[in-house]
């Protein structure tokens, strides 16, 4: 079974600084996506950033980027120029490649707290 | 466009009832999924429905259960609550559900069990 892993419970950025999220995971599959998504307090779940495992170019969305590492299976998210709406629970998640299944499976979360 | 809505949006119910969720995803969307959020376990998937089937199912009792109707819009249904069972419920809907497409969640329906 697949398994994601994110060892930072909570983590504090000064605003307009960088920040890096770690997340490791685990799988005997080839073909998958991984997956950063950010839960404001407000609770709705918005992606972040998305990878696909066969591409080795890593992902950029304007502030966000990530370090894909597929042979240490690590996956993590920085975030330049922090800024106060940052703050929010990130979570990275896992989708199988292979097949229609949608489900993603999620690691525990990092809290991401920005200081002004 | 309409985002994923989810009703109701609070809930409290005791323990031995039932409950049913309701989940409408976003119009063109036909994959819907349903996460059970805690503090304790995280994110869990529930299951997944798609053109009115079941797809995939997490590892959870068959007290939960949903279903998914001809517009897509989907419910879950949990018989004889347990206090664990509160939790955030969160329903997210894609166009197809797998591969790198993205999930749209809902604002979640939040159940506490008395």
């Amino acid at each position: 079974a697949q398994t994601v892993t994110q060892s930072q419970p909570e983590m504090s950025v000064q605003e307009a600084e960088t920040v890096t999220l770690s997340c490791t995971y685990d799988t005997s599959e080839s073909d998958y996506y991984l997956f950063w998504y950010k839960q404001p307090p407000s609770r709705q779940m918005i992606l972040v950033i998305r990878q696909e495992a066969y591409k080795q170019q890593n992902a950029t969305e304007n502030r966000f980027s990530v370090n894909f590492q597929k042979a240490a299976k690590s996956f993590s998210l920085k975030i330049s120029d922090s800024q106060l709406g940052d703050a929010a629970m990130y979570f990275c998640a896992y989708r199988s490649g292979g097949g229609s299944q949608g489900n993603l499976i999620f690691g525990k979360g990092t809290k991401l707290s920005v200081k002004p | 466009k309409a985002g994923v809505t989810q009703t109701p949006r609070y809930l409290i119910k005791t323990r031995g009832q039932q409950v049913t969720l309701s989940c409408s995803p976003i119009s063109g969307h036909r994959s819907v999924s349903w996460y059970q959020q805690t503090p304790g376990q995280g994110l869990q998937f529930l299951f997944e429905y798609f053109s009115e089937t079941q797809r995939n199912k997490g590892n959870f009792p068959g007290r939960f259960s949903g279903r998914q109707f001809s517009n897509s819009r989907s419910e879950m249904n949990v018989s004889t609550l347990e206090l664990g069972d509160s939790a955030l419920y969160l329903c997210a809907s894609s166009r197809t559900g797998g591969g790198p497409n993205e999930q749209y969640f809902g604002p979640g329906t939040r159940l506490t069990v008395t």
